[in-house]
C-alpha cells in the first residue's frame, strides 16, 4: 500500500510569485485536505476535495485554490504570494467523506517565501 | 467546534508508560475522539480513535470516560522516537471532514 506524498519537498519563492504544490493520496483513498502550518503551530485546515470538487473550505482567502484529478491526485496552488505564506503544507487523504474517516498525511512541503 | 485541553508539555523517562490527558468537556453525542501526534517536521502521523468504549492498537491505548468529557491516550513502553508533539482532536460534524488542531502536548520522552 502506498501513503501519501508529496512534491516538492522544500521550496523557496518570492513575494508576488504564484505556486503550485502537488499530492498523491493513499491507495484506494478518494479525498484530499490540505493543511497550512505556521512554525510554532497547529496545522490549519484550507480546503478537502472529494471527487474532484470542493467539498469544504476554511478561512483562508480565494488566492489559495486547488484542484483534484481523476486519478484523486490532487494540486493546492497559490497567488500573489506573502511573507505569511511561509509554512508547512500538508496534505492529507481519507476514503469518502465519512465522520469517522480517518486522514492519513503525508510528509508536507516546506514553503518559503522571501 | 468541541474544544480540547491539552497540557502544553509533559516528560517522560523511557521504558515507561506515558499518559497524556485531553479534556473535551463540550463533545455531542456524535463526535469521535482522534489522537495524532507530529514528530519534528515530520506530517502528523494518526495515532487511534474512539467514540465511548476504550480502543487499543499497536501503538497505544485510549482510556474515554464514562461522561465523554476527557479522555487519555497511553504509551504503554514509551521509547526516545515517541518524542513528539500529541494532538486530541474532536471531529466536527458536517463540516467537510476537516480535522481542528489545538496546541498538542509536547511529549519529551528522556533516557
Amino acid at each position: 500500500e502506498t501513503g501519501v506524498t508529496q512534491s516538492p519537498t522544500h521550496l523557496i519563492k518570492t513575494r508576488g510569485q504564484q505556486v503550485t504544490l502537488r499530492c498523491s493520496s493513499q491507495s484506494g483513498h478518494n479525498t484530499v485536505s490540505w493543511y497550512q502550518q505556521a512554525l510554532g503551530q497547529g496545522p490549519q485546515f484550507i480546503f478537502q476535495y472529494y471527487r474532484e470538487e470542493e467539498n469544504g473550505r476554511g478561512n483562508f482567502p480565494p488566492r489559495f485554490s486547488g484542484l483534484q484529478f481523476p486519478n484523486y491526485s490532487s494540486e493546492l496552488n497559490v497567488n500573489a504570494l506573502e511573507l505569511d505564506d511561509s509554512a508547512l503544507y500538508l496534505c492529507a487523504s481519507s476514503f469518502g467523506t465519512l465522520k469517522q474517516g480517518t486522514q492519513y498525511f503525508g510528509p508536507g512541503t516546506r514553503l518559503t517565501v522571501t | 467546534d468541541a474544544k480540547t485541553t491539552q497540557p502544553p508539555s509533559m516528560d517522560c523517562a523511557e521504558g515507561r508508560a506515558a499518559n497524556l490527558p485531553c479534556n473535551h468537556s463540550t463533545i455531542s453525542g456524535n463526535e469521535y475522539v482522534y489522537w495524532y501526534r507530529q514528530i519534528h517536521s515530520q506530517g502528523p502521523q494518526y495515532i487511534i480513535h474512539g467514540l465511548k468504549n476504550n480502543e487499543t492498537n499497536e501503538m497505544a491505548s485510549l482510556i474515554i470516560t464514562e461522561d465523554r468529557k476527557s479522555s487519555t491516550l497511553i504509551l504503554p513502553h514509551a521509547t526516545l522516537r515517541d518524542t513528539a508533539v500529541y494532538y486530541c482532536i474532536v471531529r466536527v460534524p458536517n463540516a467537510g471532514n476537516m480535522l481542528t488542531f489545538g496546541g498538542g502536548t509536547r511529549l519529551m520522552v528522556k533516557p
